[in-house]
């Protein structure tokens, strides 16, 4: 119930197209979802975060999708720029507990 | 500038050694972490600790050791007991028991020769 499944483990896309990588949890307790995004050899930066009360949140070109019934949320990365590329990281927490991390995801942006 | 400082970046181990990573805070952040991340793995949390002298175990903590002597410092200790120890270790801190943002450090790397 603690687990944070993230998919895909990796990801290609072209410049100018859409980043898109998912996340499911069980525990209906979490209340808090950000999204990390590392470089090689850098600690992991908060990027983007959503809480339950709502369904959408956009910064930029960065956007969260939070579906509350399905227990998934996602991050859309538009008009993918090779300066993304990077691995990604889902996470969860609830009630002022640790964050729960995903397995991350590697994105790579093309030319 | 504020921030968190891991050191070293690079660090060699011998086999049945124990090793000390140092991290250090002038965020006056309450909460602080310890994570492991190995490929394919995402991060692993070893410790945590959210306030001065406590803290507390997180999913892979056999092997290692913590102290929170200092608000802003929270060294860990990888010891001979840590079957396999080579990864990339991060700090984290975030500024109370509500986790909202968490700040990481650079990372240490370490490996055992």
């Amino acid at each position: 119930q603690q687990q944070v499944k993230q998919s895909p483990q990796s990801l290609i896309v072209q410049k100018g197209g859409i980043s898109i990588i998912n996340c499911a949890y069980e525990n209906t307790a979490f209340d808090y979802f950000p999204w990390y995004q590392q470089f090689p050899g850098k600690g992991p930066a908060l990027l983007i975060a959503i809480r339950p009360d709502v369904s959408e949140k956009k910064e930029g070109r960065f956007t969260i999708s939070f579906n509350k019934s399905a227990k998934q949320f996602s991050l859309h990365i538009m008009d993918s720029q090779p300066g993304d590329s990077a691995t990604y990281f889902c996470a969860a927490s609830f009630n002022t507990d640790k964050l729960i991390f995903g397995t991350g995801t590697r994105l790579q942006v093309f030319p | 500038d504020g921030g968190i400082t891991q050191s070293p970046k690079y660090l060699f181990r011998k086999e049945g050694q124990n090793v000390t990573l140092s991290c250090e805070q002038n965020l006056n952040h309450d909460a602080m972490y310890w994570y492991r991340q190995d490929p394919g793995q995402g991060l692993r949390l070893i410790y945590y600790s959210q306030i001065v002298n406590d803290f507390q175990k997180g999913d892979i903590a056999e092997g290692y050791s913590v102290s929170r002597e200092k608000k802003e410092s929270f060294p860990l200790t990888v010891t001979s007991a840590q079957k396999n120890p080579t990864a990339f270790y991060l700090c984290a801190s975030s500024k109370d028991r509500g986790v909202t943002e968490a700040f990481f450090g650079q990372g240490t790397r370490l490996t055992v020769v």
